[in-house]
């Protein structure tokens, strides 16, 4: 059964805005994760946040947890038209054991 | 390129037919998985293999029969399949340690479809 609730289902912006999606879980976890997907295509992976970390960056994203309120989000800045792509995040259900379990994401549709 | 293939890449099958999906990975992981993502629905889980041994089976319908002949390639054998079983079928592998794993590193995927 689904573990991720990402919220917004969609979302649209102009280019160089930046994009703000939020993910929020239900059980305790070790480790949250979140990754982009194309159209049709394989996942990516685009960073692991650790449940004793509080917020991780890499290049132009920036990843917030919360687990007091069991939350995450994940922050595109000055978003680019190829940034256009589902977004999931993922969670262990506190599994150490490497099974994920993913949302239904965001549809992100940056427009040039 | 993840280091994750899969082929064929699309399959369309009769609900008679059997067929078979493949995943390589070129990444000298411990872990492969199988997942389903169909239309509008999360992307399940299907089946784990560590170190070439079966550890989840999120109830799969037998219809489904994974194999992981050794730690770098895992199949999905197809028999009697539904329409409703038409999806993109992804694979991942990663490397998990003991109390630990990290991310998943996944292929194209397969375009089933089912008539």
């Amino acid at each position: 059964s689904q573990q991720g609730e990402e919220d917004p289902q969609a979302l649209s912006i102009q280019e160089g805005e930046n994009a703000t999606m939020n993910c929020s879980y239900k059980t305790s976890i070790n480790n949250l994760q979140w990754y982009r997907q194309n159209s049709g295509r394989g996942l990516v992976h685009l960073i692991l946040i650790r449940s004793n970390e509080r917020e991780k960056h890499s290049g132009r994203l920036r990843v917030t947890l919360d687990t007091s309120k069991k939350s995450s989000s994940l922050l595109i800045t000055a978003s680019r038209a190829a940034d256009t792509a589902s977004y999931f995040c993922a969670t262990d259900r506190g599994s150490t054991l490497g099974r994920l379990y993913f949302g239904r994401g965001t549809q992100l549709t940056v427009w040039p | 390129e993840t280091g994750v293939t899969q082929t064929p890449r699309h399959l369309v099958m009769g609900m008679t037919n059997k067929k078979s999906l493949k995943c390589e990975q070129h990444l000298g992981h411990n872990a492969m998985y199988w997942y389903k993502q169909s239309a509008k629905k999360p992307l399940e889980l299907m089946f784990v293999y560590s170190l070439e041994e079966r550890v989840e089976n999120n109830s799969v319908p037998s219809r489904f029969s994974p194999e992981c002949p050794n730690s770098s390639h895992l199949f999905l054998h197809l028999h009697t399949l539904q329409p409703e079983d038409s999806a993109l079928y992804l694979c991942a592998s990663s490397q998990n340690e003991v109390a630990d794993y990290y991310e998943q590193y996944f292929g194209p995927g397969t375009r089933l479809t089912v008539t």
